[in-house]
């Protein structure tokens, strides 16, 4: 079964809306959890690490301002795209990983901006 | 930063026949390289994978070898059917909390 959960699967919204996503570890507590972006027909991108209790780490290109990430527990991550525009569609998949284990990733979000 | 090199970027072989996807990575540190297949909408699955300290893998129909001198990996498929028709990706990755760095992917399509 899976061991990271992510929410929602699919969010489709107006130009200008915020949109929260959730990623939570179910099983283990993830020290660490990864955002990525993938663009159709393109390769998972890492948008940024995401440790708990400390601020995230950016990649470079990666709008901190508008891409928001939280991850207040061991077990939940949130990323929050601010006022979301059409070239912000995308499948974000968030990834989590414990102090010895592999890394898991989620179903996706897949994000489309009207 | 790690560099993962993925080639070819299609690959169409008639069902039955193998498949070879090669990726190389740029930093000597990595030690772990997982393989994706990704499904259209879903998340990446993983197939197999190896660490630094063993040359070559296999599970069925499916190995992987990996040469760390020359910072080279690849995944055979062997007998390849329709259904492993999907995207897949290479990945690269050291110890510790780091994230996976992926290859840009190889489109497999196997024709029967």
């Amino acid at each position: 079964g899976a061991v990271v959960s992510q929410h929602p699967s699919r969010v489709i919204c107006k130009s200008g809306t915020s949109v929260k996503i959730e990623c939570r570890s179910l099983d283990f507590q993830a020290t660490t959890m990864f955002w990525y972006r993938q663009f159709p027909k393109q390769s998972l991108m890492l948008m940024a690490t995401s440790n708990e209790g400390s601020k995230a780490t950016y990649e470079q290109g990666v709008e901190k301002d508008k891409f928001l990430i939280n991850h207040a527990s061991l077990t939940l991550s949130t990323l929050t795209v601010t006022s979301a525009h059409p070239e912000d569609s995308s499948f974000y998949i968030c990834s989590a990983i414990s102090r010895l284990g592999p890394q898991h990733f989620g179903d996706g979000t897949r994000l489309s901006i009207l | 930063g790690e560099n993962v090199e993925q080639h070819p970027s299609t690959l169409s072989v008639q069902e039955g026949d193998s498949a070879v996807i090669k990726c190389t990575y740029s930093d000597s540190a990595s030690n772990y390289f997982p393989w994706y297949k990704q499904e259209l909408g879903k998340r990446p699955q993983l197939i197999i994978d190896i660490r630094s300290n063993v040359g070559e893998k296999k599970d069925q129909r499916i190995a992987v070898t990996l040469n760390k001198t020359a910072k080279h990996f690849s995944l055979h498929i062997t007998e390849t059917q329709p259904e492993d028709s999907a995207v897949y990706f290479c990945a690269a990755k050291n110890s510790g909390n780091t994230p996976l760095v992926f290859g840009k992917g190889t489109r497999l399509s196997v024709i029967a």
